[in-house]
């Protein structure tokens, strides 16, 4: 199984303003999750995009694939202090278990 | 909905001592998994159990070992602690180990001294 990398490793933003974190990977793959997690919280699934999608979009979050770089970015729009978490991609290849990087650590400052 | 529901969600250990760490879904999923988080760091896949039944190794199985008691519970047990196991424990489930998303529960905290 492969693991997402996720970039940058923290990011400090204000309210309002977007929030952009990117994610690569080595190899192909079947679909790509993000997930977030609050603190001292488990993982919450937001969005699951397949190999053959380039865009997804759910509500402020809008998930972008790029097989051909191996990369995939979430954009969260219009951030909120409620957004602060860390953020997980997960590269899933063929019938294997999910593997996780160590995140985006996302802080909105209100 | 419950959800993935895990029990305790606080323990200390000696070392040396042994622990079961349980989890339940109540979502009928067919596929469940343990990870462990240790700080700043993300979640690595101890076991998982892709079905009733089956059980199949992670990227860190050394020192644990699992049960998939039926197609609610998968319990996680630990023989002889070790402080290098000490971490958060998260159990997950999904409907199936591809194009599902995991449902997580809100971890075990597990000293081990």
């Amino acid at each position: 199984s492969q693991q997402g990398e996720e970039d940058p490793q923290a990011l400090s933003i204000q309210e309002g303003e977007n929030a952009t974190m990117n994610c690569s990977y080595k190899t192909s793959i079947n679909n790509l999750q993000w997930y977030r997690q609050n603190s001292g919280r488990g993982l919450v699934h937001l969005i699951l995009i397949r190999s053959n999608e380039r865009e997804k979009h759910s509500g402020r979050l809008r998930v972008t694939l790029d097989t051909s770089k191996k990369s995939s970015s979430l954009l969260i729009t219009a951030s909120r202090a409620a957004d602060t978490a860390s953020y997980f991609c997960a590269p899933l290849s063929g019938r294997r278990a999910l593997t996780f990087g160590s995140g985006t650590r996302l802080q909105v400052q209100p | 909905n419950a959800g993935v529901t895990q029990t305790p969600k606080f323990q200390v250990l000696k070392t040396g001592q042994s622990m079961t760490l349980q989890c339940a879904q109540d979502m009928n999923h067919n596929s469940m998994y343990w990870y462990r988080q240790d700080p700043g760091m993300g979640l690595r896949l101890i076991y998982y159990s892709a079905s009733e039944g089956t059980t199949d190794k992670g990227e860190v199985p050394n020192g644990y070992n699992v049960s998939r008691l039926n197609k609610r519970e998968f319990s996680l047990r630990l023989e002889s602690a070790a402080p290098s196991q000490t971490s958060v424990y998260f159990c997950a489930s999904s409907a199936g180990t591809n194009n599902q998303p995991q449902h997580f529960g809100d971890g075990t905290r597990l000293s081990i001294l």
